[in-house]
């Protein structure tokens, strides 16, 4: 199935400072969408990429899917201890309706 | 209900035990989803329901993993024989039909098996 890579798996970060998490694939994806975990909480849909080179923005949070469909990232501009939590990249690729999810990065902001 | 909700919270129980796992989704989401999500892990796919019929099963690890959906709403997720590596949060989402990229999930349930 398909296989995804976010990177980094960690990140600590003191407030303020901006903060980016990678997905990568090795195959063309047909979308992509991420998620917001915060601890002892389970997934909250945040945004859905789909078309090439799209970029999409949630106030410090900007979305970006790549020009081959196959990486994506998000960053955080100015982070805030109510970033703390794993973003997980969550893509479909060929005929799946199903996403599937990446391992997730967490963040760690320190006040 | 304002969201999907999931029963119990926890679980604990022993080896080789039989579990019922019960969601509830959103009203009008015809399109239901079970995860299974372990420490540090992402969510993994288990099974698709679309109304009462499972129309994705290829992510159930083996035959001791059943779902049913008999009215198209509440789901229950059977394991038998349960094992020690089937410890994990078991999340369901639902989601409008056609719609599997927006997803909206429950709280989980913790599974612990001793």
């Amino acid at each position: 199935g398909q296989q995804v890579m976010q990177i980094p798996q960690y990140q600590h970060v003191q407030e303020g400072e901006d903060f980016t998490t990678y997905c990568n694939s090795s195959t063309t994806l047909s979308n992509i969408q991420w998620y917001k975990q915060r601890p002892g909480g389970h997934p909250v849909f945040l945004i859905q990429l789909v078309k090439s080179g799209e970029v999409k923005k949630q106030k410090r949070l900007t979305f970006q899917f790549g020009e081959a469909k196959k990486n994506s990232s998000l960053h955080i501009t100015a982070t805030q201890t109510t970033d703390v939590g794993t973003y997980f990249c969550a893509p479909t690729s060929g005929g799946s309706y199903i996403p599937t999810f990446g391992r997730g990065t967490s963040l760690i902001v320190h006040p | 209900g304002a969201g999907v909700s999931q029963t119990p919270s926890n679980k604990v129980t022993e080896k080789g035990k039989y579990v019922e796992l019960r969601c509830d989704p959103i009203s009008g989401h015809t399109a239901l989803y079970w995860y299974r999500q372990s420490l540090g892990q992402g969510p993994e796919f288990l099974i698709y329901f679309q109304g009462t019929g499972a129309a994705d099963d290829s992510g159930l690890p083996n035959d001791r993993f059943f779902a049913v959906r008999p009215e198209g709403s509440v789901s229950t997720l059977k394991i038998q024989r349960t094992e020690r590596g089937d410890s994990a949060v078991y999340l369901c989402a639902s989601s409008l039909i056609g719609r599997a990229d927006t997803q909206y999930f429950g709280p989980g349930t913790r599974l612990t098996v001793l």
